[in-house]
C-alpha cells in the first residue's frame, strides 16, 4: 500500500514562496499509470485542485494558479514538490498530496499539512 | 472551466437513505468519483467510475450517473457516515486537462 507524506514549513510570509514536498513510500513514483497531484483546502472550505505531474515531468496546473505555480518530481528521492510564489492570506490552507490513477480517481492521499500565510 | 454543483447540506435519519447529487453539463459522459471527508482527516475515495467501490467500502455506498447529474446513494445511513462528501471528475473538454471537484455536501445524520 503506497503512503504519501507532506513536509515543509507551516508558516509562510506574504509575498514569499510556499514550498512543500511529498515523499512517497511503498511504491515507486516512476510507476506507469499514475500521476502525482497537489490539492488544498482552506479552513472550513472545499477541496481545490492545484496541479499534477507525471514521473516524466509533464505537468498540468490549475489555470487560476498557473502563473505562480511550479510542480516538480525527483524520481531518485521518490518525491514530488510544490512551489507557490507571491503567497497571500488566501493561500492559507491544508495542502494534500495524492496519487492518481489513469481514470483520474485519487485513491491515495497524504494526511495533509496546514500552511498559514501570515506576517 | 467545468463546474460541478452540489447541495451544501443533506440531512437524514439513521437507517434511512441519503442521496447526494452532483450536477454538471453532460456529466453523464464523464467518470465521476466520490470522496468522504471527516473533520481533520484526508478525503477517502468511496465510489469511483460512477458506481464502483474500492475494497473496504461498504455496499451501502453506491453511485449512478446520467444526463446532467450524478448521485451518491448511502443506504441504511449510520452515525459514522456523517461527513463532507465531494464529487470529482476530469475535464478534458477545454484546452486544459483539469481535475475538478464539486463544492462539497455536508451530510448530517439526525
Amino acid at each position: 500500500q503506497v503512503q504519501l507524506q507532506e513536509s515543509g514549513p507551516g508558516l509562510a510570509k506574504p509575498s514569499q514562496t510556499l514550498s512543500l514536498t511529498c515523499t512517497v513510500s511503498g511504491g515507486s513514483i516512476s510507476s506507469g499509470g499514475y500521476f502525482w497531484t497537489w490539492i488544498r483546502q482552506p479552513p472550513g472550505e472545499g477541496l481545490e485542485w492545484i496541479g499534477y505531474i507525471y514521473y516524466s515531468g509533464t505537468t498540468y496546473y490549475n489555470p487560476s494558479l498557473k502563473s505562480r505555480l511550479t510542480i516538480s518530481v525527483d524520481t531518485s528521492k521518490n518525491q514530488f514538490s510544490l512551489k507557490l510564489s507571491s503567497v497571500t492570506a488566501a493561500d492559507t490552507a491544508v495542502y494534500y498530496c495524492a496519487r492518481g490513477r489513469d481514470d483520474y480517481r485519487l485513491p491515495d492521499w497524504g494526511l495533509g499539512t496546514l500552511v498559514t500565510v501570515s506576517s | 472551466s467545468y463546474v460541478l454543483t452540489q447541495p451544501p447540506s443533506v440531512s437524514v435519519a439513521p437507517g434511512q437513505t441519503a442521496r447526494i447529487t452532483c450536477g454538471g453539463n453532460n456529466i453523464g459522459s464523464k467518470s465521476v468519483h466520490w470522496y468522504h471527508q471527516k473533520p481533520g482527516q484526508a478525503p477517502v475515495l468511496v465510489v469511483y467510475d460512477d458506481s464502483d467501490r474500492p475494497s473496504g467500502i461498504p455496499e451501502r455506498f453506491s453511485g449512478s450517473n446520467s444526463g446532467n447529474a450524478a448521485t451518491l446513494t448511502i443506504s441504511r445511513v449510520e452515525a459514522g457516515d456523517e461527513a463532507g462528501y465531494y464529487c470529482q471528475v476530469w475535464d478534458s473538454t477545454s484546452d486544459h486537462l483539469d481535475v475538478v471537484f464539486g463544492g462539497g455536501t455536508k451530510l448530517t445524520v439526525l
